[in-house]
């Protein structure tokens, strides 16, 4: 079992409509998650941390579940720009593990 | 404030050349990071520098690759001879300390011929 896993997609999902994706990790041990954004042909860029009680940033939650070790993305009405790549990253004893990350496409 | 810079942006050379790619980090910044990323793939890490220490290069293929961080600042990723396999984008990153958010740099795309 890979240490990081995400479903890769594409999800075609309707402008306005809410989508959510998950991110598995297999070791419990794992201490900080954060979600990057990278859009086609570009570098990642820090979309928010993961914090252990949820956190929300405009249309973004993000939520960690230690017991069933996953994160979670969640985007309310999506936009035309949210199409991309969503990667997930896990630290573990200072090893940074990055997803292969999920692809979105908004649909106008 | 400037972002992490890398050079060249692209690169095309025939296999058995050598290949260097060059990282200037965010200023203050103390880790330093080089991924390789495939197509379709996440960012896979190569090696993580803490100040002028290596201090993860499990990742990195020490037969053709090697890498510095000469006083902690600038760094180099070598391939030397590269193989057609390593063509990718090369990322380099850099932040605070490893548990803080990481800012990359544009990468430059490699081909190998």
């Amino acid at each position: 079992r890979k240490e990081v896993e995400q479903d890769p997609g594409p999800f075609n999902v309707p402008e306005g409509a809410t989508v959510a994706f998950n991110c598995t990790y297999s070791n419990s041990a794992s201490q900080s998650f954060f979600w990057y954004r990278q859009d086609c042909r570009k570098e990642p860029k820090l979309l928010m941390s993961v914090y252990s009680s949820g956190n929300e940033d405009g249309r973004f939650t993000a939520q960690l579940n230690r017991a069933s070790q996953y994160i979670s993305l969640l985007i309310r009405d999506s936009k035309l720009s949210d199409s991309a790549t969503y990667l997930c990253v896990v630290n573990r004893d200072d090893k940074i593990i990055f997803g292969k990350g999920t692809r979105l496409h908004i649909l106008p | 404030e400037a972002g992490v810079v890398q050079s060249p942006r692209y690169k095309i050379i025939e296999k058995k050349q050598p290949v260097a790619f060059w990282c200037n980090p965010i200023s203050g910044h103390n880790t330093l990071y080089w991924y390789l990323q495939n197509l379709g793939q996440g960012p896979e890490l190569l090696i993580r520098y803490e100040n002028e220490e290596a201090v993860d290069d499990s990742q990195l293929p020490k037969d053709r690759f090697s890498a510095e961080r000469l006083k902690g600042v600038d760094s180099t990723l070598k391939i030397q001879p590269a193989e057609l396999g390593d063509s990718a984008v090369y990322l380099c990153a850099s932040s605070y300390s490893s548990y803080n958010e990481q800012f990359f740099g544009p990468g430059t795309r490699l081909t190998v011929l």
